[in-house]
C-alpha cells in the first residue's frame, strides 16, 4: 500500500525566511509525485509534477526536488500570500492515476 | 478556460436522507476522480472513471455510496441514507488521460449531515 508522510505538520515563518517542506513516500513503482497548494475552503491547486529521482522544477518562489525516497518543496523568501496548506501526493503504475495524499503541511508566513 | 465545477458548494442534510453531488470536468478530460477530505483523514480516493466506466471503485466506503458518469462528462456521486460520519468535503478532479497526467480539482462540495 502506498504511503505518504509530510513534515512538519505546521510551519510558521517570517516573511523572507526561507525553508523546506518534506514529503517522504513508500510506493511500489513511483509513476509521479505531485505537489498541490490548498487555500481554506477551496480545492487543491496544482503546483508541480515530478517523475524521476533527480528531477527539479521551479515556479516563482517555489522549487520542488525528488529523490528515491522523498521530495522537498523549497520556499525562498516567502511572502504572506504563500500561506496555505501544501499537499504532496503520489501515484503508482497500477492504480490508473489514483492519488495517495499526505496529511499536508500548514504554512503560515507572517509579515 | 473553465475549470472543474461542482455543485452544490454546500449541502446540509438530515441523517437518513439521500444526497446527490455533481461534478462537471474540464472539457476534453477523459478521466474523472472523486476524493473525500475530512478532518483527521486527509484526502482519500473514492472512485475513478475512464469515459463512462468505473474500473476502480475500491475507495467507496460502503454500498451506500455510488457514482455514475454519463456522456463521458458529468458525474454524480450519490450517498444513500446519509450518516453523520459522511460529513466531509467531496472533491472531484479530472485529467486528460488516466495515469500520470495532472489531476485538476474542483472547489468541492461541503456536506454536513445533522
Amino acid at each position: 500500500e502506498d504511503q505518504v508522510t509530510q513534515s512538519p505538520e505546521a510551519l510558521r515563518l517570517q516573511e523572507g525566511e526561507s525553508s523546506s517542506l518534506n514529503c517522504s513516500y513508500t510506493v511500489s513503482g513511483l509513476r509521479g509525485l505531485f505537489w498541490y497548494r490548498q487555500d481554506p475552503g477551496k480545492g487543491p491547486e496544482f503546483l508541480f509534477t515530478l517523475y524521476s529521482a533527480g528531477e527539479e522544477k521551479e515556479k516563482e518562489r517555489l522549487k520542488a526536488t525528488l529523490t528515491k525516497k522523498e521530495s522537498f518543496l523549497h520556499i525562498t523568501a516567502p511572502k504572506p500570500e504563500d500561506s496555505a496548506t501544501y499537499l504532496c501526493a503520489v501515484t503508482d503504475g497500477t492504480s490508473y492515476g489514483k492519488l495517495t495524499f499526505g496529511q499536508g503541511t500548514i504554512l503560515t508566513v507572517h509579515p | 478556460g473553465a475549470g472543474v465545477s461542482q455543485s452544490p458548494s454546500n449541502k446540509v442534510t438530515e441523517k437518513g436522507k439521500d444526497v446527490e453531488l455533481r461534478c462537471d470536468p474540464i472539457s476534453g478530460h477523459t478521466a474523472l476522480y472523486w476524493y473525500r477530505q475530512s478532518l483527521g483523514q486527509g484526502l482519500e480516493f473514492l472512485i475513478y472513471f475512464q469515459g463512462n466506466s468505473a474500473p476502480d471503485k475500491s475507495g467507496l466506503p460502503s454500498d451506500r455510496f455510488s457514482a455514475e458518469r454519463t456522456g463521458g462528462s458529468v458525474s454524480t456521486l450519490t450517498i444513500q441514507r446519509t450518516q453523520q460520519e459522511d460529513s466531509a468535503v467531496y472533491l472531484c478532479a479530472s485529467s486528460i488521460e488516466a495515469g500520470t497526467d495532472t489531476q485538476y480539482f474542483g472547489p468541492g462540495t461541503r456536506l454536513t449531515v445533522l
